[in-house]
């Protein structure tokens, strides 16, 4: 397996565009989890989806971020309209049964 | 909802040295706790988990205690070889379909 896959891997724009990052979990995998990590704020935990239904969203900051997962082995998350303060790593994780939750490689977004 | 401290924040050792990383957690329900490593620019990735129904836990040179009445789990790296330098972050969550609540991170620099 090839793992949790991300893409792009790298993102830059400028402020106001609309940024849309993707994941694949890993197949057979269950839950899906977006993650954002910065310096000042750690990693934190936006939104969680199980069996591709959205569990637990309290994280997403704003109304500008939105995530879907229409199947059980692809995700996205949308920031429109972007702001440079949503300069950060985003990660996308997934998870099986046994709990043990594998991280995809991240996507480095910067906002100009 | 679970709240997860870690200390501390950095580490500083010399390459042969033994590290210790603490997390205390607030929810006496959690009962999986996880340990991560991120090296510079990579994704996190589980290095040792231990679960509630054991105190202790050794793969080769980490190992992970728990003691549940003070709820509080801690990493163990014995004989750290400058390849250990990383971000560590500890999590925890109650099992089942919930989330893992991590730690702000440990930053672990070993010397040769």
């Amino acid at each position: 397996d090839a793992g949790v896959i991300q893409s792009p891997r790298h993102e830059v724009t400028e402020m106001g565009q609309e940024v849309t990052l993707r994941c694949k979990p890993i197949s057979g995998h269950n839950s899906l989890f977006w993650y954002r990590q910065t310096m000042m704020r750690g990693l934190e935990l936006l939104i969680y989806f199980n069996n591709n239904v959205p569990i637990d969203d309290s994280g997403m900051p704003e109304d500008r971020f939105s995530a879907k997962m229409p199947n059980a082995s692809f995700s996205t998350l949308k920031i429109q309209p972007s702001e440079p303060r949503d300069s950060a790593v985003y990660f996308c994780a997934s998870r099986d049964l046994a709990e043990e939750q594998f991280f995809g490689p991240g996507t480095r977004l910067t906002v100009l | 909802g679970e709240n997860v401290e870690q200390h501390p924040s950095t580490l500083s050792v010399q390459e042969g040295d033994s590290a210790v990383i603490k997390c205390t957690y607030s929810d006496s329900a959690s009962n999986y706790f996880p340990w991560y490593k991120q090296e510079l620019g990579k994704r996190p990735q589980l290095i040792i988990d231990i679960r509630s129904n054991v105190g202790e836990k050794k793969d080769q040179r980490i190992a992970v205690t728990l003691n549940k009445t003070a709820k509080h789990f801690s990493l163990h790296i014995t004989e750290t070889q400058p390849e250990d330098s990383a971000v560590y972050f500890c999590a925890a969550s109650n099992s089942g379909y919930s989330t893992l609540t991590f730690g702000k991170g440990t930053m672990l620099l070993v010397s040769p």
